[in-house]
């Protein structure tokens, strides 16, 4: 199986600071890496498919970046109902998996 | 907008067989991949597999021996049945569609989730 590490697991951040998560894979997965966002009692929220394409309706204050083993989420202007759990996941073959989450808390 | 709604028995001992039902209400059955995933504080997200509207099945190799996931196109429903289980299987499980976006794939819609307990 493939190998999604995140980093790092927590941060805080204020409103309106720009924010960064990495994701990296254990074997090259070219630009199949979609990223989530979870928040309390609330099921994953697809936001980023393909390591950059933003979902219809995601604000665009997200974006990603890309390829191969390493990637980045980033949130520009972070916004105070952007806390909660982010989630990298490799859609390049079966099965596929997670990252183990980042907490990103607003300060 | 489509909906998936889940349910299932919450709470099993040791050795019983786990079934979720997620039903997927608003939208066409076809041309999506049907996933079952579960989350627990010790292995994370977890997918279990999916199934597509004629049947098609794809697992998790470390879970195959244990689950099958069925579907029922005249009720829209699809199905996670996973045998033996342990307390290791307590977890949320979540149904999920699986769509693909030009040649990428993600789960773009969940169900709300079922908690699901082993414990003797």
């Amino acid at each position: 199986d493939i190998q999604m590490t995140q980093f790092p697991s927590s941060l805080s951040a204020s409103v309106g600071d720009r924010v960064t998560i990495t994701c990296r894979a254990s074997q090259s997965i070219s630009h199949y890496l979609n990223w989530y966002q979870q928040q309390p009692g609330k099921a994953p929220k697809l936001l980023i498919y393909a390591a950059s394409s933003l979902l219809s309706g995601v604000p665009s204050r997200f974006s990603g970046s890309g390829s191969g083993t390493d990637f980045t989420l980033t949130i520009s202007s972070l916004q105070p109902e952007d806390f909660g759990t982010y989630y990298c996941q490799q859609s390049y073959i079966t099965p596929y998996t997670f990252g183990q989450g980042t907490k990103l808390e607003i300060k | 907008q489509v909906q998936l709604q889940q349910w299932g028995a919450g709470l099993l001992k040791p050795s019983e067989t786990l079934s979720l039902t997620c039903a997927v209400d608003g939208d066409s059955f076809s041309n999506y991949y049907w996933s079952w995933v579960r989350q627990s504080p010790e292995k994370g997200l977890e997918w279990f597999g999916e199934i597509t509207h004629s049947g098609y099945t794809t697992y998790n190799p470390s879970l195959k021996s244990r689950v099958t996931i069925s579907v029922d196109t005249s009720k829209n429903q699809f199905f996670l049945k996973m045998t033996s289980v342990t307390a290791a299987d307590t977890a949320l499980y979540y149904c999920a569609r699986g769509r693909r976006f030009d040649y990428y794939y993600g789960m773009d819609v969940w169900g709300q989730g079922t908690p699901v307990t082993v414990s003797s």
